[in-house]
């Protein structure tokens, strides 16, 4: 069974401080991995993906990396802002014959202004 | 463009009680994916449809059942509600079984 762990669960920086957010897999036979924001009570928007032929993806201030081999990605945001508060989520998936996305419990971002 | 679109919102039942969720995928996907994401915790897997038929099923009970319809379309139904079952329900589709999954705003259901 895949279990996705997000280290750390909650973090508050100031506002310009560059956010580091780390996500950890057991199996490392996944198709592919998403990074997902989440505002309270909110459904999940898509930031990043990555194929597990890629080491990374960048969008604007974002950039994900993957390492399969150990289990782990990386999101990094810079140059944080006040609206890039809100909970990001990892998720992995699907595996071969096993269409599911399984999730972390996300990490939980206050960017103080 | 149109993107995942759920109804209702917001539901409150009470314990016993059925409830029908609904999903539209976004346009031009043909798979739909339903988590379920209790307060704190990451969404879960319920199931997943293609092709009119249950796929693949996550660790939930009989008592949650879905469709598909030919338009992609999708019920999730929860019978005998319990309040553990307050919950927000994620619908996601996609292209295909493998691909990118996009998911909807959820419907948050209260169970009393």
């Amino acid at each position: 069974k895949q279990e996705v762990t997000q280290i750390p669960a909650a973090l508050s920086v100031p506002e310009g401080e560059n956010l580091v957010l780390n996500c950890s897999f057991t199996d490392s036979a996944i198709y592919n991995l998403q990074w997902f924001r989440q505002d309270p009570g909110k459904g999940l928007t898509s930031l990043l993906l990555i194929q597990s032929s890629q080491r990374e993806q960048t969008s604007g201030r974002l950039n994900a990396s993957l390492d399969k081999s150990s289990g782990r990605s990386t999101l990094y945001i810079a140059a944080s802002q006040p609206g890039d508060s809100a909970t990001y989520l990892c998720a992995v998936g699907p595996l071969r014959g096993n269409n599911r996305l399984a999730f972390g419990k996300g990490n939980q971002v206050v960017v103080i202004p | 463009d149109a993107g995942v679109t759920q109804s209702p919102t917001h539901l409150i039942k009470t314990r016993g009680q059925q409830v029908t969720l609904r999903c539209s995928p976004k346009s031009g996907h043909d798979t739909v994916s339903w988590y379920q994401q209790a307060l704190g915790q990451g969404p879960q897997f319920i199931f997943q449809y293609y092709e009119e038929e249950e796929r693949q099923r996550g660790n939930f009970p009989d008592r949650f059942s879905g469709h598909q319809f030919p338009n992609y379309s999708s019920e999730l139904n929860v019978n005998a509600l319990l309040l553990g079952d307050s919950a927000l329900y994620l619908c996601a589709s996609s292209l295909g079984t493998l691909n990118e999954q996009f998911f909807g705003p959820g419907t948050r259901l209260t169970v009393l």
